[in-house]
């Protein structure tokens, strides 16, 4: 049972136009949650993150919100850029968790020129 | 570039071979983590290590065995390795050892089981 959910596999943008990435979560237990960037043949880089009692981190181009109640974050991309094309893991993980990060499994992002 | 160092960055053995693989880190972090990668899925956490003692093994099998030498090194040995073991498997790092910090990944060897 996956405890982490991105429902869209794929996603194709527009440069210059915004990027939404969505992610669902079900362990009312995840109190911090990350966004991670992996290009073909590289390991996932790190991007931005959130803590729970948060509902909205911004970061230069990229801002993830935050609804706890809904069990969604979203991570934004404004503007998008060609080079932005990756695949976009969401993780989340919890206190009693210790450092084990549950991964979605991931949305490919295409931006077009 | 990324600040997680893994070697080889391809792998092919066969089943009886025994190999590992190498992970290095200077950015004084005191935690580091094996995940596996299968194609199109998720990373999923094998191994973590904290101040240099395992604190974390997921049900890993024991043909999988993590060491950790010192707090900027981390080895993966592989023996008797089953052709459903080929994956991508990363090597990561995070500051501290909480579970609020961002855990930062290599390049990840890729391995190919004969």
């Amino acid at each position: 049972d996956q405890q982490v959910k991105q429902n869209s596999p794929s996603l194709s943008v527009q440069e210059g136009r915004i990027s939404i990435l969505n992610c669902d979560y079900t362990n009312s237990m995840f109190d911090y949650f990350l966004w991670y960037k992996k290009y073909p043949a590289e390991g996932p880089t790190f991007l931005i993150s959130i803590s729970s009692i948060k509902d909205k981190n911004e970061d230069g181009r990229f801002t993830v919100f935050l609804n706890k109640s809904a069990k969604h974050l979203s991570l934004h991309i404004v503007p998008s850029q060609p080079g932005d094309s990756a695949v976009y893991f969401c993780a989340a993980s919890a206190d009693n968790y210790g450092q084990n990060f549950v991964f979605g499994p991931g949305t490919r992002l295409s931006v077009l020129p | 570039d990324t600040e997680v160092t893994q070697t080889p960055k391809h792998l092919v053995m066969g089943m009886t071979n025994k190999k590992s693989l190498k992970c290095e880190q200077h950015m004084g972090h005191r935690a580091m983590y094996w995940y596996k990668q299968k194609a199109k899925k998720p990373p999923e956490l094998m191994f973590v290590y904290s101040y240099e003692k395992l604190s974390i093994n997921e049900s890993v099998p024991s043909r999988f065995s993590p060491e950790c030498p010192n707090s900027s090194l981390l080895n993966l040995h592989l023996h008797a390795l089953q052709p459903e073991d080929s994956a991508l498997y990363l090597c990561a790092s995070s500051q501290g050892t909480g579970s609020n910090q961002p855990q930062h990944f290599g390049d990840g060897t890729r391995l190919s089981i004969l």
